[in-house]
């Protein structure tokens, strides 16, 4: 089954513990994307990538790193979690870029930080 | 700066009737999107318009753009109970890369309106 993959689904953490959220797909999408979600800010992205090795920011990238070191795999890193990164994380792809086709969306990933 | 709005926030109405949401943006686009998003979980695309399309169907989902109005609209007709969820629209925008060359990676969503269809 096509699927974007996310894990793990909920996730209560402190402040400062670093942490890793995996992403996969099996679509052979060469674009993968981060977002979080919001109560009336609605969807912002955080990063993308465009192909491995190949990453760029998005609208709200600070706190949060990401690699592509397969094609399958986007994990997002947070090195030192705060209180306001607590919030629903969605990791999206696609083939090509946005210009072209729809994004697929993984289950999201709750993040609550203390 | 929001790029996708959409217009009404929340939307009730009764089985059977047609709902519409509006969607506007500031900048060029290339093409727009519908989501739709049941609560707490992730989003599914619905359609897809291009910057040289006017209308387009799919089912009971209706789309028009108006680029020179920046907006679109998203018309779901003969609701039922299972509509209920909340749709997005969705932008993409181009971007110059490091290297000055252009690529499309940046996809913007509104703040969705949230749709309730009452048996």
């Amino acid at each position: 089954e096509a699927q974007v993959t996310q894990n793990p689904r909920y996730l209560i953490t402190v402040t400062g513990k670093k942490l890793t959220v995996t992403c996969s797909q099996n679509m052979n999408h060469e674009y993968m994307s981060w977002y979080r979600q919001d109560p009336g800010l609605g969807l912002r992205q955080i990063y993308y990538s465009m192909n491995v090795e190949v990453t760029d920011k998005g609208d709200v990238p600070e706190g949060y790193k990401v690699s592509r070191k397969e094609k399958r795999n986007f994990p997002l890193i947070l090195e030192s979690p705060s209180p306001n990164q607590t919030s629903l994380y969605f990791c999206a792809s696609s083939f090509l870029g946005t210009g072209y086709n729809e994004q697929f969306f993984g289950p999201g990933t709750r993040l609550t930080v203390l | 700066s929001q790029q996708g709005e959409e217009d009404p926030q929340a939307l009730s109405i009764q089985e059977g009737e047609n709902a519409t949401m509006n969607c506007s943006y500031k900048t060029s686009i290339n093409n727009l999107q519908w989501y739709r998003q049941n609560s707490g979980r992730g989003l599914v695309h619905l359609i897809l318009i291009r910057s040289n399309e006017r209308e387009k169907h799919s089912g009971r989902l209706r789309v028009t753009l108006d680029t020179s109005k920046k907006s679109s609209s998203l018309l779901i007709t003969a609701s039922r109970a299972a509509d209920t969820a909340s749709y997005f629209c969705a932008t993409d925008a181009q971007l110059v890369n490091n290297a000055g060359g252009t690529s499309y990676g940046k996809l913007t969503f509104g703040q969705g309106t949230i749709l309730t269809v009452h048996p």
